[in-house]
C-alpha cells in the first residue's frame, strides 16, 4: 500500500536552512502521472502548500515562498527533499508530504504522518 | 482564497451536518473536502467536488461547481467530529489552496 514518511530535524534555528525528506513506499515517483507534494501547518492554524514536484520532474512552488523553496527527488531512493532557506519562528509548524497522481485530479489522497519543526533559537 | 463557513458547527450526533466553501474565483469542480482529527494528518473525503474517495463512507458527499461548494454529512457518528477543509486546485499556473477549516464538534 501507499505510505509517505517525513523526516528531519525537530529544531532549526532562525536564518539556518531547513532540510526534509519524505521517504516513499508502495509507488514509484518515475511513474507516470504522478507527484508528491509537501503541505505544512502551524500549531492551530490552516493547511498551507508549499510545492509539487512531478513524475517527470517538472516543479511547482507557492508563490509566497517559491524564493526559498527547493523541491528534488531521488527515485532511486524513493525519497523527495525539501530545502527552505532562511527559517524564521513563523515557519514553525507540522510539514507533511503527500502523493498525488493523475486520476486523482492532482489531490492529496495519501499523507505521511508529519514531522513537527520548530524554529528557534 | 478560499473561504469556509461556519468556523464551527455545533451538532448532535445523527444529524446532518453542511458545511460551506467558497472560493474568490472559479475553480470549476477542482475542490477537494479533507477530514482532519487531533494530532493526525488530513484524510482525502471528496476530490472532484462531488466524487467520495476510497472507503469513504456514503453518508459523505459533496457538491457545487464554479465558486460554491458543500459538503453534506447526512448522519453524524462519534467518529466524525472533527476539522473539516476544503481545498482548490487551480490549473495554471498549478497552485494548491486551502480552506481554514471548519469545526464540527457535539
Amino acid at each position: 500500500q501507499i505510505t509517505l514518511k517525513e523526516s528531519g530535524p525537530t529544531l532549526v534555528k532562525p536564518t539556518q536552512t531547513l532540510t526534509l525528506t519524505c521517504t516513499l513506499s508502495g509507488f514509484s515517483l518515475s511513474a507516470s502521472g504522478v507527484a508528491v507534494g509537501w503541505i505544512r501547518q502551524p500549531p492551530g492554524k490552516a493547511l498551507e502548500w508549499l510545492a509539487v514536484i512531478y513524475w517527470n520532474d517538472d516543479k511547482r512552488y507557492s508563490p509566497s515562498l517559491k524564493s526559498r523553496l527547493t523541491i528534488t527527488k531521488d527515485t532511486s531512493k524513493n525519497q523527495v527533499v525539501l530545502t527552505m532557506t532562511n527559517v524564521d519562528p513563523v515557519d514553525t509548524a507540522t510539514y507533511y508530504c503527500a502523493h498525488m497522481s493523475y486520476t486523482l485530479q492532482y489531490f492529496f489522497d495519501y499523507w505521511g504522518q508529519g514531522t513537527l519543526v520548530t524554529v528557534s533559537s | 482564497l478560499m473561504t469556509q463557513s461556519p468556523a464551527t458547527l455545533s451538532v448532535s450526533p445523527g444529524e446532518r451536518a453542511t458545511l460551506s466553501c467558497r472560493a474568490s474565483q472559479t475553480v470549476s469542480n477542482n475542490l477537494a473536502w479533507y477530514q482532519q482529527k487531533p494530532g493526525q494528518a488530513p484524510r482525502l473525503l471528496i476530490y472532484g467536488a462531488s466524487t467520495r474517495a476510497t472507503g469513504i463512507p456514503d453518508r459523505f458527499s459533496g457538491s457545487g461547481s464554479g465558486t460554491e461548494f458543500t459538503l453534506i454529512i447526512s448522519s453524524l457518528q462519534s467518529e466524525d467530529f472533527a476539522l473539516y477543509c476544503c481545498q482548490q486546485y487551480h490549473h495554471w499556473p498549478p497552485t494548491w489552496t486551502f480552506g481554514q477549516g471548519t469545526k464540527v464538534e457535539i
